[in-house]
């Protein structure tokens, strides 16, 4: 059964403040890592698909950081506002038993205090 | 106009009651799928269908059926509703695995 964890499950600051959260994924038959932005009464919003290990990808403020071999990915996010209050889900697909399907992770939720 | 529309966005039903929840594309996609969204617990994939001929069961597939009228349109039927449905229903879209676009959801609520 393929996993996809993320931590943490939730995740309150300050405006302001830098923030980081982690996706863990199993690390064998890697094809692609995807980050999505998903605010309430909202769909989720692709951020980055990343596939090559070491890749970093950058937009606005938010940035996002992929090591394969050992099964992780970072989302950084630099002077959070309060626009950036949302669920931050990433999705793992391999080549083998996920079918070249998305294996999503539960989310971490961040909220930001003005 | 969306990409992804879903119908209806949302829905309060009975237990026992068969839904149909509908979703289009205007995207060309041959890849179609739907998810559900439970609180804690992420996305978690229902069926979904490569071309019009390829339906495939997710990993929830129980108590749900799928119909891919076409390439724009597929659609998600409970056949005889149960309050554990209670859930936020996502359609997507991809045109391959390093994409995926997703509908605006349709809460659906089972009394």
């Amino acid at each position: 059964i393929l996993n996809v964890e993320q931590s943490p499950q939730s995740l309150h600051v300050q405006e302001g403040d830098s923030t980081n959260f982690t996706c863990s994924f199993p690390s064998s038959n890697f094809y692609a890592l995807h980050w999505y932005r998903w605010e309430t009464a909202k769909s989720p919003e692709a951020l980055f698909v990343m596939t090559l290990n070491g890749d970093e990808k950058k937009k606005g403020r938010i940035s996002a950081t992929l090591n394969t071999k050992e099964g992780y990915s970072y989302l950084y996010i630099k002077g959070s506002q309060p626009e950036d209050s949302a669920t931050y889900l990433c999705a793992f697909i391999d080549y083998g038993g996920s079918q070249g399907n998305l294996i999503f992770g539960k989310g971490t939720k961040l909220s930001v205090k003005p | 106009d969306a990409d992804v529309t879903q119908t209806p966005r949302n829905r309060i039903t009975k237990t026992g009651k068969r839904i149909m929840l509908e979703c289009s594309q205007t995207k060309g996609h041959d890849r179609m799928y739907w998810y559900r969204q439970d609180p804690g617990l992420g996305l978690r994939l229902i069926y979904y269908s490569f071309d019009v001929k390829d339906i495939n069961k997710g990993e929830i597939s129980d108590g749900y059926s799928v119909s891919r009228q076409a390439q724009a349109k597929f659609s998600l039927s409970l056949e005889s509703a149960i309050p554990n449905q209670t859930a936020l229903y996502f359609c997507a879209t991809s045109g391959g695995p390093l994409e995926q676009f997703f509908g605006p959801g349709t809460r659906l609520t089972v009394l």
